[in-house]
């Protein structure tokens, strides 16, 4: 199995800040890798993917960069409907595996 | 636009069984393979396997095997997933989910609680 290791697993930051999550993979994933936002109670969003693709309507402060083994999620403003958990995950192998998270807290 | 649409919430007794459903909509059903996510509460997500939706054809996550089975319904573009002998440790979030093009689309999930 590919493991997926997120970093860091709690990001504390103030509203406007710069925020970068990064995701190393344990072999290649070439860029079959996506990110996702989940608030509580609600499934995963789908930011990004094939690492660097922006999803239609989400906001352009999200950007996503990398392959083969190492790929991060920055955040160039955040915003106050940004403050939630984030997951990476890598489709190039079964069995899909994903990071276990980074919660982005209010500083 | 690709649509996933599962079945609601269930609570369940240990040892009893669920099947959850995944209504597709919005392509071609047996194109692309389904695949199944458990996420439980504080973990990250797990994937538990996938359908060949064309052939029927099925991988199981070894975490799985033997207490999950994947099935189809073609004509309704649907896909099932039932688990059985549930424990405490099954409470979690269950999605289907489809790639499509290198871009993963999701259900909403099926909250499956296990409680006595």
């Amino acid at each position: 199995d590919i493991q997926m290791t997120q970093s860091p697993s709690t990001l504390s930051a103030s509203v406007g800040d710069r925020v970068t999550i990064t995701c190393r993979a344990g072999q290649t994933v070439s860029t079959l890798l996506a990110w996702y936002q989940q608030k509580p109670g609600k499934p995963p969003k789908l930011l990004i993917s094939q690492a660097s693709s922006l999803q239609s309507g989400v906001p352009s402060r999200f950007g996503g960069s990398g392959s083969g083994t190492e790929f991060s999620l920055t955040i160039s403003s955040l915003q106050p409907d940004d403050f939630a958990t984030y997951y990476c995950h890598q489709f190039n192998n079964y069995p899909w595996t994903f990071g276990q998270g980074t919660k982005v807290e209010l500083k | 636009q690709v649509q996933l649409v599962q079945s609601g919430a269930e609570v369940k007794k240990p040892g009893a069984s669920v099947k959850v459903s995944c209504k597709t909509s919005g392509y071609t059903f047996t194109e692309y393979a389904i695949h199944w996510v458990r996420h439980a509460p504080g973990q990250r997500p797990e994937w538990m396997g996938w359908m060949n939706t064309g052939h029927g054809d099925t991988m199981y996550s070894q975490t799985f095997q033997g207490r999950v089975s994947f099935t189809r319904d073609t004509s309704a573009s649907m896909a099932f997933m039932e688990m059985s002998s549930l424990r405490s440790e099954d409470t979690a979030t269950y999605y289907c989910a489809i790639v499509k093009r290198a871009t993963p689309h999701w259900g909403q999930g099926t909250l499956v609680t296990v409680s006595s």
